[in-house]
């Protein structure tokens, strides 16, 4: 059983970056990946790609590369996702997820991240 | 890469069945046996239902059940309950080791 926990809500104005944290618990946190996904209001699921909390090896979606990072601290067993150069259609709910078998099994909260002038 | 089709919404009445389809291609669905099911109810977080095609994990009801012939995978809900009522996304693991999810499909009972 994994747990995950995720930072509060943020407003960011265009241009800037956001960092959002994902705290795990109740497993080896090197034993699975961590992964993140991300939902605009009223829209589907987006996967933005996975970090693996053992090596720090990342593997990021297309469309993100170049303007995501997904890091983690081992000794507080906590992955963030960190998204740059912001702009309005960034607005959405993102969420981690543990993966260990090429599914999401534990989901995090979710985070809110507003973009606005 | 593409989001894999679904159908936008699919509706039932209590003690009914209904399947849920998700189309992809051979460079998704069709080329591995990693499609996943979730359950979405609002303001909540995915719940994983179905993974491997088929495989259920513990504690979702027998009453979910998955498979897949080709590009489409499907979900099935037999014996529909009202708290079964939710969005639900597909998603398979793809040839450039990367994932995709569904589209998705609300889930209303009649």
């Amino acid at each position: 059983q994994v747990q995950l926990v995720q930072s509060g809500a943020e407003v960011k104005k265009p241009g800037a970056s956001v960092k959002v944290s994902c705290k795990a618990s109740g497993s080896a946190f090197t034993s699975y990946d961590i992964n993140w996904v991300r939902q605009a209001t009223g829209q589907g699921l987006e996967w933005m790609g996975w970090m693996n909390p053992n090596s720090g090896n990342t593997g990021y979606a297309q469309k993100f590369q170049g303007r995501v990072t997904m890091t983690r601290n081992t000794s507080i067993s906590t992955a963030y996702m960190e998204l740059s150069s912001l702009r309005s259609e960034d607005t959405a709910v993102y969420y981690c997820a543990s993966e260990r078998h090429l599914n999401f099994d534990y989901w995090g909260q979710g985070t809110l991240v507003t973009v606005s002038s | 890469q593409s989001a894999l089709t679904q159908p936008a919404s699919v509706s039932g009445s209590p003690g009914q069945s209904i399947t849920i389809s998700c189309t992809g291609t051979s460079s998704d669905v069709g080329g591995y046996n990693y499609v996943s099911w979730y359950q979405q109810h609002p303001g909540k977080a995915p719940k994983l239902m179905i993974y491997d095609v088929s495989n259920r994990p513990s504690g979702v009801s027998n009453r979910f059940s998955g498979s897949k012939s080709g590009n489409t995978a499907s979900l099935t809900i037999s014996g529909l309950q009202a708290e079964d009522e939710a969005d639900y996304y597909c998603s398979s693991y793809t040839s450039s080791s990367t994932y995709v999810f569904g589209t998705g499909t609300r889930v209303t009972v009649l």
